[in-house]
């Protein structure tokens, strides 16, 4: 089964800062990787996902950008934070087989606070 | 397009009391749903999955959700509640089965509260 790991665990930044959050997978390969955001007393947010090294594609306009550099690898970032980008932010991968459910598996979260 | 939406945005029951949490479905291709439950902090962890073979799916922590196509529905249920199930629980359905990269749309949560 595969396991998501994400850190920093917990992040305070000051307003106009950067921003890099990272996400690995271990046990599978070519997974599909997601970024969600979920703002306070809210629901989850789809940001970003990637079918593949270099292929992002984005779900809302904002102030953050995604990129993956590597199969298993993927990192959001900012390059001037706003109070607004508060949230907790979830990293998923999925294996979809043709046929199959692409079932999503998430990561233990990245709390982000900008003051 | 594919939604889903629950039912209550906070439920409350008593420790060993049933637990039934709401979750109805739209979807113009027959729906993979999901039940994920969130402890505070934490990320999600995936409940139960129903992928069209048997309507009725057992879960881990003695959840289990029935799928009803002519109520469109995907009620998450559990007999006899603990005080461990204190969580948020979401329901989703994805909205493309077949595609390279499907997307779950997930419900806006159920927050369960457990009295002693």
């Amino acid at each position: 089964s595969q396991t998501i790991h994400q850190w920093p665990a917990t992040l305070v930044q000051p307003v106009g800062s950067p921003l890099s959050l990272e996400c690995t997978v271990e046990g599978t390969s070519n997974p599909n990787l997601y970024w969600y955001r979920q703002a306070a007393g809210r629901g989850l947010q789809l940001l970003f996902y990637s079918v593949g090294i270099g292929q992002i594609s984005s779900e809302v306009p904002q102030n953050l950008s995604a990129s993956r550099p590597q199969d298993r690898q993927f990192i959001l970032s900012s390059k001037k934070l706003l109070l607004s980008d508060s949230g907790f932010y979830l990293c998923a991968a999925s294996s979809f087989r043709t046929g199959g459910t692409d079932t999503q598996y998430f990561g233990p979260g990245t709390r982000l606070t900008v003051l | 397009a594919q939604s889903v939406t629950q039912l209550g945005s906070h439920v409350s029951v008593s420790e060993g009391a049933l637990v039934l949490l709401r979750c109805n479905y739209s979807s113009s291709v027959p729906p993979y749903l999901f039940w994920y439950v969130q402890y505070p902090n934490q990320g999600l962890q995936l409940l139960l999955k129903y992928t069209s073979a048997a309507t009725l799916v057992k879960g881990i922590n003695g959840f289990e959700a029935e799928f009803k196509k002519s109520e469109t529905s995907f009620h998450l249920t559990k007999p006899s509640a603990h005080m461990s199930d204190a969580a948020e629980y979401f329901c989703a359905v994805i909205s493309t089965g077949y595609s390279s990269a499907s997307k779950i749309i997930f419900g806006s949560g159920t927050r369960l509260s457990i009295r002693p």
